[in-house]
């Protein structure tokens, strides 16, 4: 199964701290994407890291892919309550289709 | 920013009817997707369509499901005969071109729910 798992499952940190979430997967990948979801909203993606990257940026967020131990990363900096959020990585193989981890849930205590 | 809408956002029907959920993916996008989320779930693929045809279908997508793109705008799913297990959050989805480096973009989903 092309199926990963985040890490950890719940993560509750304050504000102003910064939030590290994690995704394994076991096949190969195109490309790895992380996505945030909103209670009883939809997905919202954040970064697309390819397989051939090693980190990528954007404003507070941070993605790093280590394809050696099929491993990412996604850390929040200065975390607000706005981040409270559902946070999952999804992997694109060969094809198309996402598969989705299980996802962290953070909360960000104000 | 151009977004993908759906409808209805809540569709509520007894076991064994029709429902059909609607899609307007963004307007320049060639591929388009289905996912479901069974409550407290994963988020799983259901099927990819381009070209109006279907490209790729998961275990899920079996014969009570269909999709179809009846003009140039709307993508929608059919479930022929509902069960309750059917009942979740259905997302669609597209992305512009068959580069799978490109992020796909998710409406807010419709909750199914069978009575």
């Amino acid at each position: 199964s092309q199926q990963g798992e985040e890490d950890p499952q719940a993560l509750s940190i304050q504000e102003g701290e910064n939030a590290t979430m994690n995704c394994s997967y076991k096949t190969s990948i195109n490309n790895l994407q992380w996505y945030r979801q909103n209670s009883g909203r939809g997905l919202v993606h954040l970064i697309l890291i390819r397989s051939n990257e090693r980190e990528k940026h954007s404003g507070r967020l941070r993605v790093t892919l280590d394809t050696s131990k099929k491993s990412s990363s996604l850390l929040i900096t200065a975390s607000r309550a706005a981040d409270t959020a559902s946070y999952f990585c999804a992997k694109s193989g060969a094809t198309n289709k996402l598969i989705f981890g299980t996802g962290t849930l953070l909360a960000v205590q104000p | 920013e151009p977004e993908v809408t759906q409808t209805p956002s809540h569709q509520v029907t007894q076991m064994g009817q029709e429902v059909i959920l609607r899609c307007v993916p963004i307007s320049n996008h060639l591929y388009f997707y289905w996912y479901r989320q069974i409550l407290g779930q994963k988020v799983e693929f259901l099927v990819s369509f381009y070209n109006n045809e279907i490209s790729e279908k998961s275990e899920i997508f079996d014969d009570q499901f269909s999709v179809e793109r009846p003009d140039g705008s709307n993508f929608t799913l059919k479930i022929r005969s509902t069960k309750l297990e059917d009942s979740a959050m259905y997302f669609c989805a597209s992305s512009p071109a068959l580069n799978s480096n490109q992020p796909q973009h998710f409406g807010d989903g419709t909750r199914l729910s069978i009575l």
